[in-house]
């Protein structure tokens, strides 16, 4: 496995500017999941895509944050007008329920600073 | 919000020694996970327990889980420098269909040389 990426790895912007993150899973994983995380907690699941349908939505992803898998590949994670609050980390997961794996395979993260 | 607590927050301790975390979650689950986040090398699967398992091992690595209590611990033995990290547990929920974790907050864990 090559792991999961994402990119950038930083993003620093001011307030009210959009931000695009892409997640690259696991090449053979068709689950892919975004969560965000804020210093001293653990991650928040934001959103799953089963291949390029987007299943499930957190309450927590507000109409300013869109995400999409288009071909089952790999993933962008759009966060529009962007606010303070919107600091944090963003972590990208991956899975394959074949063969009874369940776990998930997360990348470095994108780290967001909104000033 | 966080569905698991962890406990304790931050544990210090000598290297050699155990470390024992231990978690608490609120709903029935499918299995839960412990995840090591250091960072060096983000966040990685340790170890994973089925809801129908009690006790399962790796390496240094030993978990139980009480699912009448709801509850797990993690314990690592022989502890070393390199343990040095946050330890989380996953729950992931029985009738959950997408299978996303919810994790607790987390216990940090320094490993004295």
């Amino acid at each position: 496995d090559t792991g999961v990426s994402q990119n950038p790895r930083h993003k620093i912007t001011k307030r009210g500017q959009n931000v695009t993150f892409r997640c690259d899973p696991i090449s053979e994983h068709n689950r892919l999941y975004w969560y965000r995380q804020t210093l001293g907690q653990g991650p928040e699941f934001l959103t799953y895509f089963q291949n390029e349908a987007q299943l499930e939505k957190s309450r927590l992803l507000s109409d300013r944050f869109s995400a999409e898998r288009p071909k089952g590949s790999f993933s962008t994670l759009e966060i529009q007008r962007t606010e303070q609050g919107d600091s944090a980390m963003y972590l990208c997961a991956s899975s394959s329920r074949d063969r009874g794996r369940y776990e998930q395979y997360f990348g470095p993260g994108t780290r967001l600073t909104v000033t | 919000s966080q569905q698991g607590e962890e406990d304790p927050q931050a544990l210090s301790i000598q290297e050699g020694e155990n470390a024992t975390m231990n978690c608490s979650y609120k709903t029935s689950i499918n299995n839960l996970q412990w995840y090591r986040q250091n960072s060096g090398r983000g966040l990685v699967h340790l170890i994973l327990i089925r809801s129908n398992e009690r006790e399962k091992h790796s390496g240094r690595l030993r978990v139980t889980l009480d699912t009448s209590k709801k509850s797990s611990s993690l314990l690592i033995t022989a502890s070393r420098a390199a343990d040095t990290a946050s330890y989380f547990c996953a729950t992931e929920f029985r009738m959950d269909s997408s299978y996303k974790l919810i994790f607790g907050s987390g216990t940090r864990l320094l490993v004295r040389p």
